[in-house]
């Protein structure tokens, strides 16, 4: 079954502090999304990757394809961050994302 | 090229009248997805097509439920009979899938959808 796992659910953290927000998936995919949501509703992509690691200002991607698990790291974290992070996985190309329940992130200054 | 836009990013209705949701996509892409999302839940997928055949169908999608694509550009999601638990954000999103490779997808800003 295709399934992606996130952890934690819920972080609270103090401005300028390293977060890490961490997924881990049940088979092989073709490739794993971050996206971000903000109240109100809409959906941001940060990264969609597949191998290796990716970088966006603050923010950094990572994933390890042979243990199935990847990582969303927030360098410097701002109050701007706050908002619900969901990692995604398409399973074969092209096709439908499975996600995750999302990481609900409070930055607080 | 503006993005993702749905239309309307509100929709309140009585239970038992039909709704119709549209979404437009980013022009060149050949991709169109639907998906649900339900307060503190991640989104669930409903259907997706690719140009204006429609590839597959999630069983969350009841025979209440229909969604077209009839010229690949834009699509509509119609739901009949509104039940109290149709309640939800309903989010499209579109992506350009070709040879070369998957170029990502782009989410529009949802249709936030309340039967009362």
């Amino acid at each position: 079954k295709n399934e992606v796992e996130q952890s934690p659910q819920n972080l609270t953290a103090q401005e300028g502090e390293f977060i890490t927000i961490n997924c881990s998936y049940s088979v092989g995919i073709s490739a794993l999304h971050w996206l971000q949501q903000h109240p109100g509703g809409g959906i941001v992509s940060l990264f969609m990757l597949s191998s290796g690691k990716k970088k966006h200002g603050r923010l950094i991607a990572t994933i390890n394809i042979q243990e199935k698990h990847s990582s969303l790291h927030i360098t410097a974290s701002h109050p701007r961050d706050s908002a619900v992070y969901i990692c995604a996985a398409t399973f074969a190309k092209g096709n439908k994302l499975v996600f995750g329940a999302g990481t609900i992130l409070r930055v607080k200054s | 090229d503006t993005g993702v836009s749905q239309d309307p990013r509100h929709k309140i209705t009585k239970r038992g009248q039909n709704v119709t949701f549209r979404c437009d996509p980013i022009s060149e892409h050949n991709r169109l997805y639907w998906y649900r999302q339900t307060l503190g839940q991640g989104p669930e997928f409903l259907t997706y097509f690719q140009n204006e055949a429609q590839l597959e169908k999630s069983r969350l999608l009841s025979d209440r439920f229909s969604a077209e694509r009839p010229k690949g550009s834009f699509s509509t999601l119609e739901i009949q009979r509104t039940e109290q638990g149709d309640s939800a954000m309903y989010l499209c999103a579109s992506s350009l899938i070709s040879r070369g490779g998957d170029y990502g997808y782009t989410f529009g800003s949802g249709t936030r959808l309340t039967v009362v």
